[in-house]
C-alpha cells in the first residue's frame, strides 16, 4: 500500500487561479516533508520543504504542514503556465541515518488552455 | 557544479538482454539513488548508497536488479535479464546529508 498518499489525482485551474494539493503520509514515523516539480520530459526538483508545524510561503507557493494529522499542502496562487507540471509529495524520517524519501504518486496540475 | 549525470539517456533493449545503466552523481555528496519511474506505479526505491555503503536493496527489485557504487563518484544499475514490464524512466538522484536529492536527466528503458 502507498504510504505517501497525494490527491487530487489531477487538477485543473486556469490562468491566475488558485490551487491546493495534499499529501498525507500513513508512516507515523515521518518528520519531514517535501514538494518536488516535474515538468513534463523532465527530472523531479526540489520545491519546498517543510519540516515544523505552520506554514512556509516562497513567493506564489505555500506549504502547511499538520505534524499531528501528517499532513502536508501546497498551495499555489496566481498560476501561471510554467506551473503545470506533476507535483510529487515525499516524507523522510530524521535521526534515523538515512535520507530515504518515500514518494507519493504525484498531482497532475495544469492550467485550462 | 555539474549536477548528476546519467548515459545512456535511452536504451532499448530486446527481451533477456542485459544492460547497464550508470550514473555519476553530485562531487561530493554522501547518498545516491536508484528510482523507477512510471505512470502506474509512480517514483519507486530500487537502491540506495550511503559513502558507497548499500542501505537499502528496493526488496521486490532483489532478483534482476543489481545497483554498485564502485567508488564515490560512480554508480551502476544492472538488469539482467530484462523483461517488458521493465520499461520505464530509471533516475538517479543524489544528496548531501539529509539535505534534497539532485535528480539527474534519467535513462528511458525500452524493452521489446
Amino acid at each position: 500500500q502507498q504510504k505517501v498518499q497525494q490527491s487530487p489525482e489531477s487538477l485543473i485551474v486556469p490562468e491566475g487561479g488558485m490551487a491546493s494539493l495534499n499529501c498525507t503520509s500513513s508512516d507515523r514515523n515521518v518528520d519531514y516533508f517535501w514538494w518536488y516539480r516535474q515538468h513534463s520530459g523532465k527530472s523531479p526538483k526540489m520545491l519546498m520543504s517543510i519540516f515544523s508545524n505552520g506554514e512556509k510561503e516562497e513567493g506564489r507557493f505555500t506549504v502547511h504542514l499538520n505534524k499531528a494529522s501528517l499532513h502536508t499542502s501546497l498551495h499555489i496562487r496566481d498560476s501561471q503556465p510554467s506551473d503545470s507540471a506533476l507535483y510529487l509529495c515525499a516524507a523522510s524520517r530524521a535521526g534515523t541515518g538515512s535520507n530515504r524519501l518515500t514518494f507519493g504518486k504525484g498531482t497532475k496540475f495544469s492550467l485550462i488552455p | 557544479d555539474a549536477g548528476v549525470t546519467q548515459t545512456p539517456r535511452h536504451e532499448v533493449a530486446e527481451k533477456g538482454q542485459t544492460i547497464i545503466l550508470k550514473c555519476e552523481p553530485v562531487s561530493g555528496h554522501n547518498d545516491l539513488f536508484w528510482y523507477r519511474q512510471t505512470k502506474i506505479q509512480g517514483l519507486e526505491l530500487l537502491s540506495y548508497f550511503r559513502s558507497k555503503s548499500l542501505m537499502e536493496d528496493g526488496g521486490a527489485f532483489k532478483d534482476r536488479f543489481k545497483a554498485e557504487m564502485l567508488n564515490s563518484s560512480f554508480s551502476t544499475l544492472k538488469i539482467q535479464p530484462t523483461e517488458p514490464k521493465d520499461s520505464a524512466v530509471y533516475l538517479c538522484a543524489s544528496s548531501d546529508n539529509y539535505a534534497e536529492q539532485f535528480f539527474g536527466p534519467g535513462t528511458r528503458l525500452t524493452v521489446l
